[in-house]
């Protein structure tokens, strides 16, 4: 069956350091990856997309690679700030419309 | 303005009870969406509209019902609530396949 594993349900690390969350996913052939952050009470916010022909996307100090062949998908947060923890998600478009989510990991930023 | 915004927040109801959440998007988006998150935290898909029309419907029991009467409202009936009803509901509009969903800020349903 299909499925969506992240690397872990919680991640903590040291300020300054790079965060690096991990996405696997099996029986899946997603067309793109997306990562979304939600803090608590509120709802996802979108983050990142990258295609399956895309290797890596970047944007400000987030990054984004996708490996089709692993089948994984790793997000990373360099230079972390405390205001980056939260719980991070990746989600894969299998179809037209359809956005599968992970169950999350929650990243906490120690200062 | 808030992008997607759906009412209420909270909604606590008794058993058997029939109870709607609404949502509404100013971001003339073509697909709404309505997703359930559980107790830990995981995200299901349940309903996508697209141009008023259902695209997607998950196994979901069908005292759930989505109501959508333009491309800017998705509507959430709900009957004879039970118990493990209890979740929050996230509303979501995208436009494109290949930009990111925008979800409004969830209903929090309890059924006591």
């Amino acid at each position: 069956s299909q499925k969506i594993e992240q690397n872990s349900e919680a991640l903590n690390i040291q300020e300054g350091k790079t965060a690096t969350l991990t996405c696997n996913y099996t029986n899946y052939s997603p067309a793109y990856l997306q990562w979304y952050r939600q803090d608590p009470g509120r709802g996802p916010v979108f983050l990142l997309l990258i295609r399956e022909n895309e290797k890596e996307k970047r944007k400000e100090r987030l990054k984004v690679t996708f490996d089709t062949t692993l089948k994984q998908s790793l997000f990373h947060i360099t230079a972390s700030q405390p205001a980056d923890s939260a719980t991070y998600l990746c989600a894969l478009a299998l179809s037209s419309r359809q956005l599968t989510f992970g169950s999350g990991t929650q990243l906490t930023v120690l200062p | 303005d808030t992008a997607v915004s759906q009412t209420p927040k909270y909604l606590v109801t008794q058993m058997g009870n029939d109870k709607s959440i609404k949502c509404e998007q100013n971001l003339g988006h073509d697909t709404m969406y309505w997703y359930k998150q559980d107790s830990k935290k995981f995200l299901k898909i349940m309903f996508s509209y697209n141009n008023k029309e259902l695209i997607i419907n998950e196994t979901v029991p069908n005292r759930f019902s989505p109501k959508s009467p333009d491309k800017a409202h998705l509507n959430l009936h709900i009957n004879s609530l039970e118990l493990g009803d209890s979740a929050v509901y996230f509303c979501a509009s995208s436009q494109d396949d290949q930009y990111g969903y925008t979800f409004g800020s969830g209903t929090r349903l309890t059924v006591v």
